[in-house]
């Protein structure tokens, strides 16, 4: 199985930072790569899809990139609304595994 | 509209049996491999199982095989999962999820269902 590791698991920042989320894949996964933002209490929501796709919707200021086993989530100049638990899934197969997120905290 | 309703969860003893429904509406629910994923208290997302739009093509995660059944009523635009032999490990709020019709992705999300094994 295809293992995804996340880091940094916490991140602190302040509103208006430039905030970068890193996403490995244990084997190449080509671009079959989504994030998802998850908020307290509420299902997740997709942010991205093929690594770099923006989801309808979905602000430009969170962007994707990457390809093959290593992949970022960026979002530039955090909002108050951005604070929350973001996870990269792979999709190569149907049962693609979740990394296991990481927390946007304020600083 | 895409929407996704799960409803069925509650508190059952290990070794009990449960049934979740996600009622769908808002796209031709036939058309798409739909799927379940679980986030235990606290913790992360955990893939679950999928069933394709013709129902025919079944994939559970290890952790549930043997013991959760997935299936679907395209009559009745309605993802199931049957949940047998339950451990206290399978507590956690259960999620439908739709695909985007084109890539295995996660495009639309229930709201989530709690499920809570405990005597």
């Amino acid at each position: 199985d295809i293992q995804m590791t996340q880091s940094p698991s916490t991140l602190s920042a302040s509103v208006g930072d430039r905030v970068t989320i890193t996403c490995r894949a244990s084997q190449s996964i080509y671009s079959y790569l989504a994030w998802y933002q998850q908020k307290p209490g509420k299902a997740p929501n997709l942010l991205i899809y093929k690594a770099s796709s923006l989801e309808s919707g979905v602000p430009s200021r969170f962007s994707g990139s990457g390809s093959g086993t290593e992949f970022t989530l960026t979002i530039t100049s955090l909002q108050p609304d951005d604070f929350a638990t973001y996870y990269c899934r792979h999709y190569n197969s149907y049962s693609g595994t979740f990394g296991q997120g990481t927390k946007v905290e304020i600083k | 509209e895409v929407q996704l309703l799960e409803s069925g969860g509650g508190l059952v003893q290990p070794g009990g049996s449960l049934r979740l429904s996600c009622a769908a509406s808002g796209f031709t629910f036939s058309s798409y491999t739909m799927s379940w994923v679980r986030q235990a208290p606290g913790k992360g997302l955990e893939w679950v199982s999928a069933l394709t739009g013709s129902g025919y093509s079944t994939y559970y995660a290890d952790s549930v095989k043997g013991r959760f059944t997935i299936s679907r009523d395209n009559s009745k635009n309605t993802l199931y999962l049957q949940m047998n032999s339950l451990r206290a490990e399978d507590t956690a709020v259960y999620y439908c999820a739709k695909d985007s019709g084109v890539e295995a992705y996660f495009q639309n999300w229930g709201q989530g269902t709690l499920v809570t094994v405990s005597s």
